[in-house]
């Protein structure tokens, strides 16, 4: 497809589950960004890739939360022994990481911790 | 301090209205976009400006980075203008993004 994909696209998981979510960048983007957002809320920062640089990782709210990017394309959010306050919609975003370049952002994931 | 401030935080118009929405921040940026969210949608980019001024349909947006300021402009307001408008700078060497908390725009008909 054309654009940022991420799934699934809802999940529904038991408080203390480990989930994985995963996102699909558009082909030849080196930025990826994670994002979530709370009901009412604005963006809240997660983690950022790119190219072949360490990851910003200062977003992550605590070391239950985890991102990879294999091969600098595919990442995965895991979230371990999930709570209730992780529920949210976890976005993703590319950018070709060049100057200037616009973002793309997937429709994220729905994630409800029950 | 949040990095990047945006005002008002609600704000309701009639339709037809002249719309203005504001964003401040307080880093060097090299870029800055305005998205936009409708209720239960994905998020889109709108605008990405490092100075000057973007027109696209009825949508403006300019930035002064002496001031350290942009506004998105909402000509002739309609009800399917209603959504979340998102402001996030780009700064750093590594071109990290930082948003605001967004401005939720109801245009009533």
């Amino acid at each position: 497809g054309a654009g940022v994909s991420q799934s699934p696209s809802n999940k529904v998981t038991e408080k203390g589950k480990d989930v994985e979510l995963r996102c699909d960048p558009i082909s030849g983007h080196t930025a990826l960004y994670w994002y979530r957002q709370s009901l009412g809320q604005g963006l809240e920062f997660l983690i950022y890739f790119q190219g072949n640089s360490a990851p910003d990782k200062s977003g992550l709210p605590s070391d239950r939360f985890s991102a990879e990017r294999t091969g600098g394309s595919v990442s995965t959010l895991t979230i371990q022994r999930t709570q209730q306050e992780d529920s949210a919609v976890y976005l993703c975003a590319s950018s070709s990481g060049l100057y200037n370049s616009p973002l793309h952002f997937g429709n994220g994931t729905r994630l409800t911790v029950t | 301090k949040n990095e990047v401030e945006q005002s008002p935080q609600n704000l309701t118009a009639q339709e037809g209205e002249f719309i203005t929405i504001n964003c401040s921040y307080s880093v060097g940026i090299s870029a800055l976009h305005w998205l936009q969210q409708h209720p239960g949608g994905g998020i889109v980019s709108l605008f990405m400006l490092s100075s000057g001024k973007k027109k696209h349909g009825r949508l403006i947006a300019t930035i002064n980075i002496q001031e350290k300021h942009s506004s998105l402009h909402i000509t002739a307001s309609h009800p399917r203008d209603s959504a979340v408008y998102i402001c996030a700078v780009e700064s750093g060497a590594n071109s990290k993004l930082t948003f605001g908390k967004g401005i939720t725009l109801s245009v009533r008909p």
